[in-house]
């Protein structure tokens, strides 16, 4: 199985700080990563995919980074709507998700 | 509208059995690989088993291998979890989630979610 690592678990941040998030495969995936974004009680959302297409619609703040086993999520300028918790997942080999890294208001 | 609506969840006892479904709208049910994820309280998500569209692949995550069985019914835009065995560790949020194109490698993800259902395992 493939294991999926995320560092760091939580990210203490004010608006307008950039935001980066790393993410570790035990073994190669390719470019085949997505990163999701949660809120308290919500489905996540779809943020990026081939680890780093932005999904239609996700504001261009965000951007995705990284091939092989080491991946970055990284927020230019965090904005108030972007606290939450964010996913990474891998589809090379059926699906594994990280643990999840929380930005909270610092 | 396109969307995912879950339903079926509750509270059962340690031993019992669940099934969940997922009524799938405004798409080709047919056509797309689905799966169902699933989210302990206060956990990260757990990808818990996937169907192909014809149902001719199944897969499953060890944890539930055994006990949980996935299914769908093209015919009524449908996806099903049969859950048996429950105990305390499969109480979670279960979500449906649809991969967006098995066509093409680079788009295995999950680009359409449901809103999830609260099993509890609880006697």
């Amino acid at each position: 199985d493939i294991q999926m690592t995320q560092s760091p678990s939580t990210l203490s941040v004010s608006v307008g700080d950039r935001v980066t998030i790393a993410c570790r495969a035990s073994q190669s995936i390719s470019s085949w990563l997505a990163w999701y974004q949660q809120k308290p009680g919500k489905a996540p959302r779809l943020l990026i995919y081939k680890a780093s297409s932005l999904e239609s619609g996700v504001p261009s703040r965000f951007s995705g980074s990284g091939s092989g086993t080491e991946f970055t999520l990284t927020i230019s300028s965090l904005q108030p709507d972007d606290f939450a918790t964010y996913y990474c997942q891998q589809y090379d080999v059926l699906w594994t998700f990280g643990q999840g890294t929380k930005v909270e208001i610092k | 509208d396109v969307q995912l609506v879950e339903s079926g969840g509750g509270l059962v006892k340690p031993g019992g059995s669940l099934r969940l479904s997922c009524a799938a709208s405004g798409f080709t049910f047919r056509s797309y690989y689905m799966n169902w994820v699933r989210q302990a309280p206060g956990k990260g998500l757990e990808w818990v088993s996937s169907i192909s569209s014809g149902s001719t692949y199944i897969y499953h995550a060890d944890s539930v291998r055994g006990r949980f069985n996935i299914s769908r019914d093209n015919a009524k835009n449908s996806l099903f979890l049969q859950m048996n065995s429950l105990t305390a560790e499969d109480t979670a949020v279960y979500y449906c989630a649809r991969v967006f194109d098995t066509m093409n490698r680079a788009n295995w993800y999950f680009d359409l979610w449901g809103r999830g259902t609260l099993v509890t395992v609880s006697s």
